[in-house]
């Protein structure tokens, strides 16, 4: 592996069924994130971990839920999705949250759609 | 909160050069990121500004003016390859992203 990978690809799901995308970095960056993508509005940020054990919500946090259990891996949780939370999900991630740069690197994407 | 606004789309001739704008209100700023984004594809890192002035890299420049709250990424030599979209994203004093929605450019023969 180099870099980040997310899984699955792509899902379709039944509203109000739970489901858990993976993310997993084996650059060892500290800080990793959750957007979400939709047409017309961009990148917006749903949760956020800038170090492992520790999490902090985004703009759009609400639905969603995240652990950092180690350095490499960031799951996000849909606990009961619903059809506004259809979109392409990425993940991404950086060396340290602050530092001088801090470019953040993105992984493929995951298209859900909740019907 | 963050504002940032960039046009929509553009188009332009291979070869030619095409300057993308993108504006941004913000409170607190830790430098100016923009991504190249093929469809379907996840967004690639171009380049970053925190102090005024241009950064060149190649076929790519990006500019920046704190004082005016304002950036452009300017592609020269446009090929084919770089249509795209190109999102500009602010980071902010809680080092956060903030992205635009993005410019889809295309580039026609």
């Amino acid at each position: 592996i180099a870099g980040i990978t997310q899984a699955p690809t792509s899902q379709i799901l039944a509203a109000g069924r739970r489901m858990t995308l993976r993310c997993t970095q084996d650059m060892r960056h500290n800080a990793m994130y959750w957007y979400r993508q939709d047409l017309g509005l961009g990148l917006r940020l749903i949760h956020y971990s800038n170090t492992a054990g520790t999490t902090g919500k985004g703009e759009v946090p609400d639905g969603y839920s995240v652990s950092r259990a180690n350095t490499d891996d960031f799951p996000l949780t849909l606990a009961s999705a619903v059809p506004s939370q259809t979109s392409v999900y990425f993940c991404a991630s950086s060396a340290q949250a602050g530092g001088s740069t801090d470019t953040q690197y993105f992984g493929p994407g995951t298209r859900l759609t909740v019907l | 909160g963050q504002n940032i606004d960039q046009p929509t789309e553009m188009t332009a001739t291979e070869g030619a050069i095409v300057q993308i704008n993108c504006t941004y209100q913000t409170s607190g700023f830790n430098g100016l990121f923009w991504y190249q984004q093929h469809a379907g594809e996840a967004p690639t890192f171009l380049s970053y500004n925190v102090l005024d002035g241009l950064e060149e890299k190649g076929r790519f420049s990006s500019f920046l003016s704190r004082s005016k709250g304002y950036s452009y990424l300017l592609l020269k030599e446009l090929q084919m390859k770089d249509s795209a979209s190109y999102l500009c994203a602010v980071r902010d004093g809680d080092y956060k992203l903030s992205f635009g929605a993005g410019t889809t450019v295309t580039v026609r023969a």
